[in-house]
């Protein structure tokens, strides 16, 4: 079964500190798509980033990156020089590939990121 | 190109009510999935919709219910209201390709309300 865990309840950090958010997934499927979405306060899931299961290469997106390693089922996500704008809940989520047609994703619990001034 | 938009953005109803959540998906875009949100249990798989059709269904019971019209709108439905049915529903849309492969980009969310 699908599952995906963020151990992380709740981070909180000052300014400019990195921080970095884990996600742990389980799946049987050789294939599948690993996401990862904010959602600010006003409730809207705001898409960040999509990573198949054959491109282990990391991303980087200006202060966001990804680090994708299959050997530990891990898809951390990493924040440089945090801003208060970053303050958000962070869900890690997964899609499996033969879902029998389907576009079901699996959330973690999230994980509540507070960026202090 | 303008995203998910849900209607209505906030809704009160009491226990045995019924309530209808619409979800208008980005153009072009075929699919359309819904997710329950709450504190306990956090965000749920409810069920999909592709071509009118539901493609997919999660762990909920039958007073949830849904559907899909010719242009996409998805509707979706809860009969008899129980308070733990007070949640924030969430729609996304995406293309469909039913691979598991496609993005999906969520709208606002309804937050629902049972007294």
């Amino acid at each position: 079964a699908q599952k995906v865990t963020q151990a992380q309840t709740e981070i909180s950090v000052v300014e400019k500190e990195d921080v970095t958010l884990d996600c742990v997934y389980e799946t049987r499927d050789t294939t599948y798509y690993l996401f990862w979405y904010k959602q600010p306060p006003s409730g809207e899931l705001v898409f960040l980033i999509r990573r198949n299961s054959f491109d282990e290469q990391n991303e980087i997106s200006g202060r966001y990156s990804w680090n994708f390693q299959k050997s530990t089922s891990s898809f951390n996500f990493t924040i440089t020089a945090s801003q208060v704008v970053d303050s958000a809940v962070y869900f890690c989520a997964l899609s499996e590939a033969n879902q029998g047609g389907s576009e079901k994703l699996v959330f973690g619990k999230g994980t509540k990121l507070t960026v202090n001034p | 190109k303008a995203g998910v938009t849900q209607t209505p953005r906030y809704l009160i109803k009491t226990r045995g009510q019924q309530v209808t959540l619409s979800c208008s998906p980005i153009s072009g875009h075929r699919s359309v999935s819904w997710y329950q949100q709450t504190p306990g249990q956090g965000l749920q798989f409810l069920f999909e919709y592709f071509s009118e059709t539901q493609r997919n269904k999660g762990n909920f019971p039958g007073r949830f219910s849904g559907r899909q019209f010719s242009n996409s709108r998805s509707e979706m439905n809860v009969s008899t209201l129980e308070l733990g049915d007070s949640a924030l529903y969430l729609c996304a849309s995406s293309l469909g390709s039913g691979r598991g492969t496609d993005t999906q980009y969520f709208g606002p969310g309804t937050r629902l309300t049972v007294l």
